[in-house]
């Protein structure tokens, strides 16, 4: 059970859309349908912003949202705004546990 | 609303085991994945094992030799136990309900600091 790999940073100026890729296996992200993203801001708890690839929980901006390719996923965040830097953690189930990706820290120029 | 509060020591010492237990207020155990997840200082989270309603359970593989999570739904609670632990499993440790798919975790504890030192 490996981690699906993420970037360690992604950045882009304000207005700008940014996407942050999720690489797993034929095991976990390539498998199933079951992918989650989380927002998490220094400090605070995770916040679930997309689940099942593209889903968006009741009160999460639809300037974030989520697709699959094969093994890799991936979280679009469009018209960047100061507010989403933080750290992006995506998710997948895999083969009856769940593996965390090892989280990208988005910046806003 | 959903609220978790996870209770238990926060330091613990090398060898000894980390008991933590997560308390449920405004909703039922039930057809839902009652999880915890862990994230050591300044570095990703980790998944560590979920509880079911019904008491099956299932558990990262790099802890399950070292794991237990169990449950009680008459004191709504659930809880972890992790024998023998080190300085690597000081963490946050995190309480939360998972959705159907066990990565749709959508209600979160604050977490609790757990430091294993002597």
């Amino acid at each position: 059970q490996s981690a699906p790999t993420q970037p360690a940073s992604v950045s882009g100026s304000p207005g700008q859309s940014i996407t942050i890729s999720c690489t797993g296996t034929s095991s976990d992200v390539g498998r199933y349908n079951l992918v989650s993203w989380f927002q998490q801001d220094p400090g605070k708890v995770p916040k679930l912003l997309i689940y099942e690839v593209y889903k968006r929980p009741s009160g999460i901006s639809n300037r974030f949202s989520g697709s699959k390719s094969g093994n890799t996923a991936s979280l679009t965040i469009s018209g960047l705004q100061a507010e989403d830097e933080a750290d992006y953690y995506c998710s997948s189930y895999a083969d009856t546990t769940v593996v965390f990706g090892g989280g990208t820290k988005v910046t806003v120029l | 609303q959903v609220q978790l509060q996870e209770s238990g020591p926060r330091l613990v010492k090398p060898s000894e085991t980390l008991s933590l237990t997560c308390t449920l207020s405004g909703a039922s155990f039930s057809t839902h994945y009652w999880s915890w997840i862990r994230q050591p200082p300044g570095k990703g989270l980790e998944w560590i094992g979920y509880v079911y309603y019904t008491g099956k359970t299932k558990y990262n593989p790099s802890l399950q030799s070292r794991l237990s999570i169990s449950i009680d739904t008459s004191k709504n609670q659930f809880s972890l136990n992790l024998r023998s632990v080190t300085a690597a499993d000081t963490a946050v440790y995190y309480c939360a309900r998972a959705g159907s798919g066990l990565s749709d975790i959508g209600d979160w504890g604050q977490g609790t600091l757990v430091t294993v030192s002597s």
